[in-house]
């Protein structure tokens, strides 16, 4: 079946700016994760949701980040007055929650750049 | 919280020569420790876990080890071929749905013909 997928796959943007990331996961995974991974780094946390709620958002830097989840299907991560250390790759990641262990599959990434 | 350290942070193997990358992880809590591998431009994926109730786990020429007390997981891999090269992420968190994964640096392994 389809795996989880990201649009876009980049975006370009300059410093201040909006922007929106999509995801969508895989058909009847309920959790869905986003990380970001920096160059040379490995993915980190941002924010967890199952279903439609985020159920831990503790790894949202500030208040510019922000995400959604209204119909507990495709996540949109958006992020406010964008910085240059914003720029990195952003991952989604879906998992099905009803097995041990619940493993994630990721997406393909977006990679944003903030000039 | 978990903090997870990886070593090497690059490692150049020989075609047929064998690879260990080591995690160590300290948060005593965790008991879920996956290996992905991203090669380049391309998404994580996961080649093997293991949890914290079983010592060591293989799959055909990849293999994990875990040793809870000293808090340290290994990912061994047998019999390296050129398409073995990607960066290696080790990860650790707790068996629970909705756990986020916390990654080590990663490690870059180069493996030449």
């Amino acid at each position: 079946g389809a795996g989880v997928s990201q649009t876009p796959s980049n975006k370009v943007t300059e410093k201040g700016k909006y922007v929106e990331l999509r995801c969508d996961p895989i058909s009847g995974h309920t959790a869905l994760y986003w990380y970001r991974q920096s160059l040379g780094q490995g993915p980190e946390f941002l924010i967890y949701f199952q279903g439609t709620g985020a159920a831990d958002d503790s790894g949202l830097p500030n208040d510019r980040f922000f995400a959604v989840r209204p119909e507990g299907s495709v996540s949109t991560l958006k992020i406010q007055r964008t910085e240059r250390g914003d720029s990195a790759v952003y991952l989604c990641a879906s998992s099905l929650r009803s097995s041990m262990p619940d493993t994630q599959y990721f997406g393909p990434g977006t990679r944003l750049t903030v000039l | 919280g978990e903090n997870v350290e990886q070593h090497p942070s690059t490692l150049s193997v020989q075609e047929g020569d064998s690879a260990v990358i080591k995690c160590t992880y300290s948060d005593s809590a965790s008991n879920y420790f996956p290996w992905y591998k991203q090669e380049l431009g391309k998404r994580p994926q996961l080649i093997i876990d293991i949890r914290s109730n079983v010592g060591e786990k293989k799959d055909q020429r990849i293999a994990v080890t875990l040793n809870k007390t000293a808090k340290h997981f290994s990912l061994h891999i047998t019999e390296t071929q050129p398409e073995d090269s990607a960066v290696y992420f080790c990860a650790a968190s707790r068996l629970q749905a909705g756990t986020a994964l916390i990654f080590g640096k990663g490690t870059t392994l180069s493996v030449s013909s």
